[in-house]
């Protein structure tokens, strides 16, 4: 069975002061690895897709890379408009659904 | 560019009655999910779809709930005889291709409570 853990749950953070989070899995074979942005009472906002160890990729203040056994999200000098949940997921080569962590709930202080 | 459409947005249904929730995927897309959020739980897969064809339902409980997804419409999720454990955030979820090769899209979910 596929497994994902995300940490920290919670990330406290000064405007500016960069930081990762961390996605680390278990699974039968990695498809592809996803990250999501989620607010409060809304959906997942689909960020990246990695898939294969080495890959990265970047979107404005964030940077997602892949290792075998894991995934980091790393943060640069963020804004109070990063505040979010985070969201990891892994799809292995044996299906077609998302697995996903617990998520990172950021929050970034003015 | 509409992107995954779902309604109700909240749904309030008493003990036992019918629940039927609506997905829309994005244009261009064939495949669609459903995904549980339970109260302080995360994400769960439920149901994976395409048009008039069940691929993959192993998330689903095995009593109450069904899923379709006709030729023509929405992607229906159907919860018969509600019990209060089923109060929730169900999302949908769609891609351009199969799972895993294509990114899946959401949409922002219907809130389900059981009163």
């Amino acid at each position: 069975e596929d497994q994902v853990t995300q940490s920290p749950e919670a990330l406290r953070l000064q405007e500016g002061e960069s930081s990762s989070l961390n996605c680390s899995y278990t699974v039968s074979g990695l498809r592809g690895l996803f990250w999501y942005r989620q607010d409060p009472g809304k959906g997942p906002e689909f960020l990246f897709t990695l898939y294969s160890a080495g890959e990265e990729k970047e979107k404005e203040r964030l940077k997602a890379t892949l290792t075998k056994k894991e995934s980091f999200l790393h943060i640069t000098a963020p804004k109070p408009e990063d505040s979010a949940t985070y969201l990891c997921a892994v799809v292995d080569n044996a299906g077609n659904m998302l697995t996903f962590g617990g998520g990172t709930r950021l929050m970034v202080k003015p | 560019n509409a992107g995954v459409m779902q309604n109700p947005r909240h749904l309030v249904r008493r003990r036992g009655q019918e629940a039927r929730l609506r997905c829309s995927p994005m244009k261009g897309h064939s495949h669609v999910y459903w995904y549980r959020q339970l109260p302080e739980e995360g994400l769960k897969f439920m149901v994976y779809l395409q048009k008039e064809n069940i691929i993959d339902e192993s998330g689903m409980p095995k009593e109450r709930f069904s899923a379709e997804f006709p030729k023509e419409g929405p992607s229906i999720l159907r919860i018969q005889q509600v019990v209060r454990g089923d109060s929730a955030a169900y999302f949908c979820a769609s891609s351009r291709r199969q799972g895993g090769n294509s990114e899946q899209y959401f949409g922002p979910g219907t809130r389900l409570t059981v009163t």
